[in-house]
This record gives structure tokens, sequence and C-alpha cells, in this order.
């Protein structure tokens, strides 16, 4: 069975960029995460979705940022313009119906930022 | 608001030796607690949680970590490290539907 799928694996790009990351929760799952990790900042919650609808954006550090879910397969984040503190690793994360509250979240290997 | 704290960024132990993670929570009430793991260049998988019920909870490759209210933490143990336990091992519990996690600590066997 194919598990969540995040593209690009790696993106480096100049300041000022936009920035697209993908992903495709697993087939069923109802529940999309995208986290940040730093270093400095360790595993950020940016956002989540329940049925395509966002719940929680709290964590979206700014207006640069957006992320949609156009439907149950797919979801993007965007960053624009990029800066060079953007630079982490972004995971999305998949999970059945009733959100984190099962803990059983299915991550993918992660998209690798670097802006320059 | 839940929070999770790990203690020791960095833990080192030699093959065979017993491995212990600590992760100490604080909740207003009981909570779920899990333990993920991550390998090098790889995203989190699932070690092992705890909702209701037992408090050993016993995970994957060997691994428990014990719930225990009165010290409010949840560590984590093998008895005996292999090699291929090196990773960053997070502590997390769930606030309002979200996962939240502590900073990580990363484990090294040595041979």
């Amino acid at each position: 069975d194919a598990g969540v799928i995040q593209s690009p694996r790696h993106e480096v790009t100049e300041m000022g960029q936009e920035v697209t990351l993908r992903c495709k929760p697993i087939s069923g799952h109802n529940s999309l995460f995208w986290y940040r990790q730093t270093m400095m900042r360790g595993l950020e919650l940016l956002i989540y979705f329940n049925n395509n609808v966002p719940i929680d954006d709290s964590g979206m550090p700014e207006d640069r940022f957006s992320a949609k879910m156009p439907n149950a397969s797919f979801s993007t984040l965007k960053i624009q313009p990029s800066e060079p503190r953007d630079s982490a690793v972004y995971f999305c994360a998949s999970s059945f119906s009733g959100g984190a509250e099962t803990g059983e979240l299915f991550f993918g290997e992660g998209s690798r930022l670097t802006v320059l | 608001a839940q929070s999770v704290t790990q203690l020791g960024s960095h833990v080192s132990v030699s093959e065979g030796a017993l491995v212990l993670l600590r992760c100490n929570y604080s909740s207003s009430v009981p909570p779920y607690l899990f333990w993920y793991v991550q390998y090098p260049n790889q995203g989190l998988q699932l070690l092992l949680k705890y909702t209701t019920g037992a408090t050993l909870v016993k995970g994957i490759n060997g691994f428990e970590a014990e719930f225990k209210k009165s010290e409010t933490s949840f560590h984590l143990t093998k008895p005996s490290a292999h090699m291929s336990d090196a990773a960053e091992y997070f502590c997390a519990v769930t606030r309002k539907g979200k996962l939240i996690f502590g900073q990580g600590t990363e484990l090294s066997v040595k041979p």
C-alpha cells in the first residue's frame, strides 16, 4: 500500500521565489496535517484539515504561507515569497477520522527546503 | 494546556544496554500520549500509544512505555539496545485534535 507521498523531496530556491510543496495522503484518510521541522524549533504543526476543510491554521507563520486541500487526495503548502528562515523539512501526515485524537498519524518522507 | 517535555536531547548507550528515554507531560486532564521514532531522512513512525486502560504499553521493536499519573511521566524503555535503534524519538500529546511533539531525543547506540 502506498503511504503518504510528498513532492519534491528536495527543493533549493532563491529568496523571493514561490515554493509549492505537494502531498497525497493515504487513500481513505480524512485528516491531513502539515508540520515543519527545524533544529531550533523542532516539529511545529502548521495547519490541519479534516474532510478537506482547514480546521486550525494557527501555526502558519505568516501570510506568506498558505495551504489548500482541493480534494481528499491532494494538498499543497505554498510559500510566497520565500525567505532563508523558511529553510526546513516540511512533513505531511494523514490519519483516519478523529483527527489526531487517535494519535496514529502516518507521515510522508518530507520535503527538504533550502532557501538561499 | 497539554504539552510534553523530553529530558535530554541526546542519549548514548552501548549495544545490549538498557534504553531509557524520558518524557513528562503537562495536562489538566488525562492525556493521550505517544512515542514516535524518526530514522534518518525519513518521516515519523508511531512506536506506541497510551489512551486508556493498561498503563504499561508495548510497542513495536521491543519498546514499551509506562504511564505514571503520579509522576506525570511516560518514559520509553527497551531492555536491550540494538544498533538499528539509533534514531530520534519524539514524545507527543494530543491537544484539541492536534498532535503536539516534544523536542526529541536522539539515541545513539555504540557497538
